[in-house]
């Protein structure tokens, strides 16, 4: 099972918006609504921002959202503030047999 | 509050063997399934393995079947994974999650902060 495909890095200025793509297969993102969103720094562990698709945990800001049409889920993050710097990771439920693709990751980052 | 711990790593040479452990506090252990998730040094995030509440059911991905096992220990709140016949590609942090529970439960709301494991001559 190949990983889901996201851009390297996406950059912005403080205050304005950016999308991370995630882009699967029908065997994953296409089939299942359980795409989540993970940011990381440096040394830390992940923590969850999305789940199923568009909903935020408690505690996350509502300045994160997520989407998905067809086999490509996206994360965008409006307002962009300079402790959004971090990697991002989307990642699919793909059936009881892989059970779970990570994407390769998005370098965001804050100019 | 929800906390899982790891511990176990370190370094191994080719073919030897590591057993990482998880301790659980915060959240009814017994009550979720759990994962391990593993990421290799300037990589990104790989699942590894996931077991459910009662231990019934566990899940590999491709390149570890056959060599590492997931278990938990729900009166212990602690998760492992045995890990045999290791590779140098087996060489990262790996971290203990916990499956969502706001939801359906196919994400991961908590993890810990890794263990690392290095496999090498």
């Amino acid at each position: 099972q190949s990983a889901l495909t996201q851009p390297a890095s996406v950059s912005g200025s403080p205050g304005q918006s950016i999308t991370i793509s995630c882009t699967g297969t029908s065997s994953d993102v296409g089939k299942y609504n359980f795409v989540s969103w993970y940011q990381q720094n440096p040394g830390k562990a992940p923590k969850l921002m999305i789940y199923e698709v568009n909903k935020r945990p408690s505690g996350v800001s509502n300045r994160f959202s997520g989407s998905k049409s067809g086999t490509a889920a996206s994360l965008t993050i409006s307002g962009l503030q300079a402790e959004d710097e971090a990697d991002y990771y989307c990642c699919s439920y793909a059936g009881s047999t892989i059970n779970y693709v990570f994407g390769t990751g998005t370098k965001v980052i804050v100019l | 509050e929800v906390q899982l711990v790891e511990s176990g790593g370190g370094l191994v040479q080719p073919g030897g063997s590591l057993r990482l452990s998880c301790g659980a506090s915060g959240f009814t252990f017994s009550s979720v399934w759990m994962s391990w998730v593993r990421q290799a040094p300037g990589k990104g995030l790989e699942w590894v393995a996931n077991i459910k509440k009662d231990g019934s059911e566990k899940y590999y991905m491709d390149s570890v079947k056959g060599r590492f096992t997931i278990s938990r220990d729900n009166a212990r709140n602690s998760l492992y994974l045995q890990m045999n016949s290791l590779r140098v590609e087996d060489t990262a942090v790996y971290f203990c999650a916990r499956y969502g529970v706001a939801g359906s439960g196919f994400d991961f709301d908590y993890w810990g902060q890794g263990t690392l494991v290095t496999v090498s001559s």
